[in-house]
């Protein structure tokens, strides 16, 4: 079966350090990747997907993922964090590359940013 | 306005109480889904909808039942609420022709008392 791991249910890094949130997965197939965040009281939106193409990813508010098939590993980085990326962060595989296949979620890491 | 609405967003209801989450979209999608969030445990999938006449379970669906009115609404129902059902559900959309994205609504935090 298709799963996803984020390790660490908690992050917390100081402002303006590098931001590592981790995921894996696991598929027979490769998939199609994606992060999703979460700020209080609001729905997920997309931060940047991987399909086919270049391994590295770049998505909104500066934040990147590289696809390395080799550790089956899609994490998510940040050179810099700021206050206003305290959120909830999701990764997600699509295991079947197309339409086909629902989401699945990993169980998300909550990131604070402390001053 | 919303590209996906739920309503409501709160709701506080109490034990046995039938309860309908709505969700309306206008981004022409023609999959459309009910997720589940429970902190720790991410979001799970309750049903979902690949057309008008296309209806599936997903991993959790025991409690739950959904109409799919048109292809912009669909609607979650639970029959008679209890309290392991109080949660934060998130209804979502997805075009069948893209790489998979899910566009979210903002949620609909439901308490069972």
């Amino acid at each position: 079966a298709q799963s996803v791991t984020q390790l660490g249910s908690h992050v917390s890094v100081s402002e303006g350090a590098l931001v590592l949130l981790r995921c894996n997965y696991s598929s027979s197939v490769p998939p199609y990747l994606f992060w999703y965040v979460q700020y209080p009281n609001q729905g997920l939106q997309l931060l940047l997907k991987y399909t086919t193409g270049a391994t590295l990813v770049k998505g909104i508010n500066g934040f990147e993922a590289e696809f390395k098939k080799s550790e089956t590993s899609f994490h998510l980085t940040k050179p810099s964090a700021h206050m206003s990326d305290a959120a909830e962060y999701f990764c997600a595989v699509s295991p079947f590359p197309g339409s086909q296949g629902n989401l699945i979620f990993g169980k998300g890491t909550k990131l604070s940013v402390k001053p | 306005d919303a590209d996906v609405t739920q309503t409501p967003r709160n709701r506080i209801t109490k034990t046995g109480k039938r309860i309908m989450l709505e969700c309306s979209q206008t981004k022409g999608h023609d999959r459309m889904y009910w997720y589940r969030q429970d902190p720790g445990l991410g979001l799970r999938l309750i049903y979902y909808s690949f057309d008008v006449k296309d209806i599936n379970k997903g991993e959790i669906s025991d409690g739950y039942s959904v109409s799919r009115q048109a292809q912009a609404k669909f609607s979650l129902s639970l029959e008679s609420a209890i309290p392991n059902q109080t949660a934060l559900y998130f209804c979502a959309t997805r075009a069948s022709s893209n790489t998979g994205e899910l566009f979210f609504g903002e949620g609909s935090r439901l308490t069972v008392l």
